[in-house]
């Protein structure tokens, strides 16, 4: 089945530590997106791309790096610059204007 | 800039109750509108999507959203909520760019069907 996978499901980091989220696609999707959603703000785009090699910073880009070296795979570095890192991510993709697919999440929590 | 606005975070219904959520947007130029829903434990899916033509826009599961120009507005309804429609619902709205779009989300409502 086509679909997105999002490992791993939960993630636990230590103060002052990168941790890197991963997120794949089979669905031969070119535009890949990281959003971050906490309780009662909604989804805030963090990182976006459209094309392989290429990536644009979302609303909330600060402390978070992506890379896209892959058209299937998009994965999101949460560094130790995000100040409130703990949170629910939700990567997703989209081969057109027609709606987003997106994966199970990964949930980050600082201890 | 682009924004979205849900009026109601937390919305409890009987079951067979009739539904409405409240969605207002704000964007410059042709938006493209859409009304995902998140079950419990479940991924985020498409219930449906506005992107010209009829301002009904029929969906899954039986719900439906009615697109108002002049109000800026997108709102969802059902006739009768079920039990199992319990979930979190986000209205979202995108550029029509023709091309890849950026997605704008709101802050959501989290719906609680009492049986």
């Amino acid at each position: 089945d086509g679909g997105i996978t999002q490992s791993p499901k939960y993630l636990f980091r230590k103060e002052g530590q990168n941790v890197t989220l991963s997120c794949e696609q089979n669905l031969n999707h070119d535009a890949m997106y990281w959003y971050r959603q906490d309780p009662g703000q909604g989804l805030r785009l963090i990182y976006y791309s459209q094309i392989v090699n290429d990536f644009q910073k979302g609303d909330i880009a600060e402390g978070y790096s992506v890379s896209r070296e892959k058209k299937e795979s998009f994965p999101l570095t949460v560094t130790s610059a995000q100040k409130n890192p703990t949170a629910f991510y939700l990567c997703a993709s989209t081969a057109n204007r027609y709606g987003y697919t997106f994966g199970s999440g990964t949930r980050l929590t600082v201890v | 800039a682009q924004s979205v606005s849900q009026h109601n975070h937390h919305v409890i219904l009987s079951e067979a109750a009739s539904l409405e959520l409240g969605c207002n947007y704000s964007y410059g130029g042709t938006v493209n509108l859409f009304w995902y829903v998140q079950y419990p434990g479940q991924h985020l899916q498409l219930l449906l999507k506005y992107f010209s033509g009829d301002p009904l826009v029929k969906g899954i599961k039986g719900f439906e959203a009615e697109f108002i120009k002049s109000k800026f507005s997108f709102n969802l309804r059902k006739p009768s909520v079920q039990w199992s429609d319990t979930a979190e619902y986000f209205c979202a709205a995108g550029g029509d760019s023709g091309g890849y779009q950026k997605v704008t989300f709101g802050t959501g409502t989290k719906l609680q069907v009492i049986p």
